[in-house]
């Protein structure tokens, strides 16, 4: 169980354009879901907490307007990286929380390798 | 707050010899603490994790972690490992009460060769 998907693995883009990722829990219901960058060599970085039904949470120094996050529904949430440039290139993972939960395990997607050209 | 420290950012072993890949948290809350694995060009897969109890916690692939309060630190321990170990590991924290975030590490790749 907690199996959690993201779409599209890759995507490739010209600069100037919007890209959208979603981030799917697959067999639970998640009314949070957590988008993280990962820059090479690096480590995770949390950009922003999706909560379901409401505006999602950003972290200090992420822009709100450059990444749009939508949590739709108990099972979807987007990522819509807009006006992409090349210094948006990077490895987007997304995670979900399973409800009920006491602590803090999050259960991760597979990532979105974005390449901006 | 809390911060985690991978003192190691690359570890190079041999197969099946022992490794030990270190991890050092700061809080002034009690933490819950996560080792997660990461293969090339995926996301990351839960290891093993302390919440409460015994403070030597094992996954299902012969890995085992223990707790120690006294010197803030979450190591992470194989005796002998394989080829297929070859990974980034991340240690985490989560403060204990409410919905906060996890804090990762900056993780240390496993290096495995024959």
């Amino acid at each position: 169980g907690a199996v959690v998907s993201q779409h599209p693995s890759r995507v490739i883009c010209k600069s100037g354009t919007s890209v959208k990722i979603e981030c799917r829990s697959l067999d639970f219901q998640a009314t949070t879901m957590f988008w993280y960058r990962q820059f090479p060599k690096k480590s995770l970085m949390l950009m922003a907490t999706s909560n379901e039904g409401s505006k999602a949470t950003y972290e200090q120094g992420v822009e709100k307007d450059k990444f749009l996050i939508n949590h739709a529904s108990l099972t979807l949430s987007t990522l819509t990286v807009t006006s992409a440039h090349p210094e948006d290139s990077s490895f987007y993972i997304c995670s979900a929380r399973t409800p009920g939960q006491t602590h803090n395990e999050q259960f991760f997607g597979p990532g979105t390798r974005l390449t901006v050209l | 707050a809390q911060s985690v420290t991978q003192l190691d950012s690359q570890v190079p072993v041999f197969e099946e010899a022992p490794v030990e890949l270190r991890c050092n948290y700061s809080s002034s809350v009690s933490v819950y603490l996560f080792w997660y694995v990461q293969y090339p060009n995926q996301g990351l897969q839960l290891l093993l994790k302390y919440l409460s109890g015994s403070t030597l916690v094992e996954s299902i692939n012969g890995f085992e972690a223990e707790f120690n309060k006294s010197q803030t630190s979450f190591h992470l321990r194989k005796p002998s490992v394989h080829i297929s170990d070859t990974a980034e590991y991340f240690c985490a924290v989560s403060e204990v009460g409410g919905f906060q975030k996890l804090v990762f590490g900056t993780g240390t790749r496993l290096l495995v060769s024959p």
